[in-house]
């Protein structure tokens, strides 16, 4: 059974300051994706990575991918309240089936 | 990608009734799920709606309690059923297109049961 687990659940952050999101998995997968979650909201897809050692960029967040490792980061540079949202990793099972991690509540204070 | 169109947004319903879920895609999809999250929790997969034939459930769902129909490739629905307060979250529709593409997600619908 894949097991995805992201760390930490919650993080406070100054603003200016740079953190990263660890998401580990179970079994082997060469789909992994980032969402971003506002209160009462759908889901955001950030990023896509689809093989070891994919590394993608957008603004502030940068996502990487080891498989071999079974790890996914996301990593936040110079965070901003704007980026202050809920932060999933999924992990494709197959065909597009996601098994999520637990989320990372990010809270970015002014 | 895939535009997904979820109805109803939310709903507050009775203890003891049942829902039912529609989700549209402006597109053939390969693949249409559903998916629950609870409040404050993470998102679990329910099952894969099978165009054609009878959904493929997670474990800990059961088709009598969420049954889903899949008549054709751009429309799914999720039922629930015999509903308790302990039904309450948002339900959300995903659809995936093919190997080099992702998951795209509705918007979801957020029920209340009381």
């Amino acid at each position: 059974e894949l097991k995805v687990e992201q760390n930490p659940l919650f993080l406070s952050m100054q603003e200016g300051k740079n953190y990263t999101i660890y998401c580990n998995y179970s079994t082997t997968s060469d789909r992994l994706y980032w969402y971003r979650q506002d209160p009462g909201k759908s889901l955001e897809s950030l990023f896509v990575l689809l093989s070891n050692g994919a590394v993608k960029q957008e603004g502030r967040l940068m996502a990487s991918l080891d498989t071999k490792a079974r790890l996914s980061t996301l990593h936040i540079t110079a965070a901003v309240h704007d980026l202050s949202a809920t932060y999933f990793c999924a992990v494709d099972k197959g065909s597009g089936a996601l098994t999520f991690g637990g989320g990372t509540r990010l809270m970015v204070k002014p | 990608s895939a535009v997904i169109s979820q109805k109803p947004s939310r709903d507050i319903c009775q203890r003891g009734t049942s829902l039912t879920i529609q989700c549209q895609v402006d597109s053939q999809v390969t693949m249409m799920f559903w998916y629950r999250q609870q409040p404050g929790q993470s998102l679990t997969l329910i099952a894969t709606a099978n165009q054609g034939s009878e959904a493929t459930y997670e474990s800990g769902f059961v088709i009598d309690k969420f049954p889903i129909s899949r008549p054709n490739l751009t429309f799914s629905t999720l039922t629930v059923s015999n509903m308790s307060p302990e039904d309450s979250s948002i339900y959300l529709c995903s659809v995936w297109t093919g190997q080099n593409t992702e998951a795209f997600f509705g918007q979801g619908t957020r029920l209340t049961v009381v």
